[in-house]
């Protein structure tokens, strides 16, 4: 198993532009979830995923969209991005019978 | 709202010695809490989690502890060794019982 994959590990943008940021888990969890990483700050929740089909925002989520294409797959989309959502992106997954989440290994996004 | 305190936020230490790393928590309704591992640059390691219903966890040269009452809980290493060197990062649930809310992380540096 795979665990948990994200895309890209690393994406520099430029002020205004858009992308996506693809998430895959193969444990056949419901719930999944973005978190991003702020020297000083600790992660904080953007967006989860309790099961397919339905997302909720988390404590962060201005500036952001998310897609849960189906059990597998959680995206999210910076639509115009700023400087402000320069981090590190962490998606997890879990599942609501069995305590604890399962990370992504990060994608490192620099806004210019 | 949950709030997670870590202190200290960075520690080293000779190798060989024991040593304890704390977190603080604010909301104490959780059932559990999950401690990971994150190297530099890397994703988050799942170390151990505790279910409210358990006092300790141990897991090798680990040993979690959770005071639910006082809103604690404790990381034990024994024995450190310098590949023991990280951030380590405690994560009760927030709002909802799957949403994590995370500490900055104690920096931990083993010296040889």
């Amino acid at each position: 198993n795979a665990g948990v994959t994200q895309t890209p590990k690393f994406q520099v943008l430029k002020t205004g532009q858009s992308m996506t940021l693809q998430c895959a888990q193969d444990m056949n969890h419901n719930s999944m979830y973005w978190y991003r990483q702020d020297p000083g700050m600790g992660l904080r929740l953007i967006y989860y995923s309790a099961s397919e089909g339905t997302t909720d925002k988390g404590e962060v989520p201005n500036g952001y969209n998310v897609s849960r294409l189906n059990k597998r797959e959680f995206s999210l989309r910076l639509e115009s991005a700023a400087p402000s959502q320069t981090s590190v992106y962490f998606c997890a997954s879990s599942e609501a019978e069995v305590p604890g989440q399962y990370f992504g290994p990060g994608t490192r996004l620099t806004v210019t | 709202k949950q709030e997670v305190t870590q202190i200290p936020a960075a520690l080293s230490v000779p190798e060989g010695e024991n040593l304890v790393l704390n977190c603080s928590f604010t909301d104490s309704a959780i059932y559990n809490l999950q401690w990971f591992r994150q190297d530099p640059g890397k994703g988050l390691t799942s170390l151990l989690l505790i279910q409210s219903s358990q006092r300790e966890q141990t897991s090798g040269r680990l040993n979690a502890s959770l005071d639910k009452s006082s809103g604690r809980s404790t990381l034990y290493i024994a024995a450190s060794q310098p590949g023991d060197s990280a951030t380590y990062l405690c994560a009760p649930p927030g709002f909802g019982n799957e949403k994590l809310t995370f500490g900055t992380g104690t920096r931990l540096t083993i010296i040889p």
